[in-house]
């Protein structure tokens, strides 16, 4: 599976839109780019996926540049329950492990 | 509710005492696995599940063990615990290894070895 490289941190203001880059330069063309978040030590949750469109659901939206090199997941409406360790994972259809790599620190505030 | 359960949540034990820590889902999922967290090292695979009684390691599965009897269950054994093996524990589980298949894991169960 791709590499991914993060920021290490970021912070957001409650109710504004937060943006979360990823890049993934060697992703190939059968790779899916998944996002994951962990709250404190909970288990992580699944947040979206996507292949080569942008994608959305309840919880974020999900925009791939159309050379599939990086990747912005939207929080468009950040609150401070969505303070937590954002990852982004690229996976294909082989790979049994999620690579979880660092990840960015998400600290919305008030 | 869909859902990956793990037990206990939080256990701390001695060096060399055997013990399970058990993962139960609730959603007919093929693909099972365990992943341990470390402060500066992420979450790494330890064994991982492809159906019933196929098993197989992980990046990290010295000193565990694991069993998959039933679809739905998958423990975690640690025959002899030591102290490095202290670390919260995830199970999790997906339908599928495919890349199209997101994974749902359970609450983690904290550990101490001492």
């Amino acid at each position: 599976d791709a590499k991914t490289t993060q920021p290490t941190s970021m912070d957001c203001a409650e109710g504004r839109a937060a943006n979360l880059p990823c890049n993934h330069s060697t992703i190939s063309g059968n790779e899916y780019v998944y996002w994951y978040r962990q709250i404190h030590s909970q288990g992580p949750q699944y947040i979206i996926h996507g292949l080569k469109n942008n994608e959305t659901n309840e919880m974020a939206s999900l925009i791939i540049t159309e050379d599939r090199k990086s990747s912005t997941l939207i929080l468009p409406h950040a609150t401070l329950r969505d303070t937590a360790v954002y990852y982004c994972i690229v996976r294909g259809n082989s790979g049994y492990a999620l690579n979880f790599g660092k990840g960015t620190s998400l600290l919305v505030t008030p | 509710e869909a859902q990956v359960t793990q037990n206990p949540r939080y256990l701390i034990t001695v060096t060399g005492k055997k013990l399970t820590v058990t993962c139960s889902q609730n959603m007919n999922h093929e693909y099972m696995s365990w992943y341990r967290q470390d402060p500066g090292l992420g979450l790494r695979q330890i064994y991982y599940s492809m159906n019933v009684e196929v098993t197989d390691k992980g990046d990290v599965p010295e000193g565990y063990k694991v069993s998959r009897k039933e679809k739905r269950n998958f423990p975690l054994i640690l025959e002899s615990p030591s102290p490095n093996q202290t670390s919260l524990y995830f199970c999790a589980s997906s339908l599928s290894t495919t890349g199209s298949t997101e994974a749902f894991f359970g609450q983690g169960t904290r550990l101490t070895v001492v």
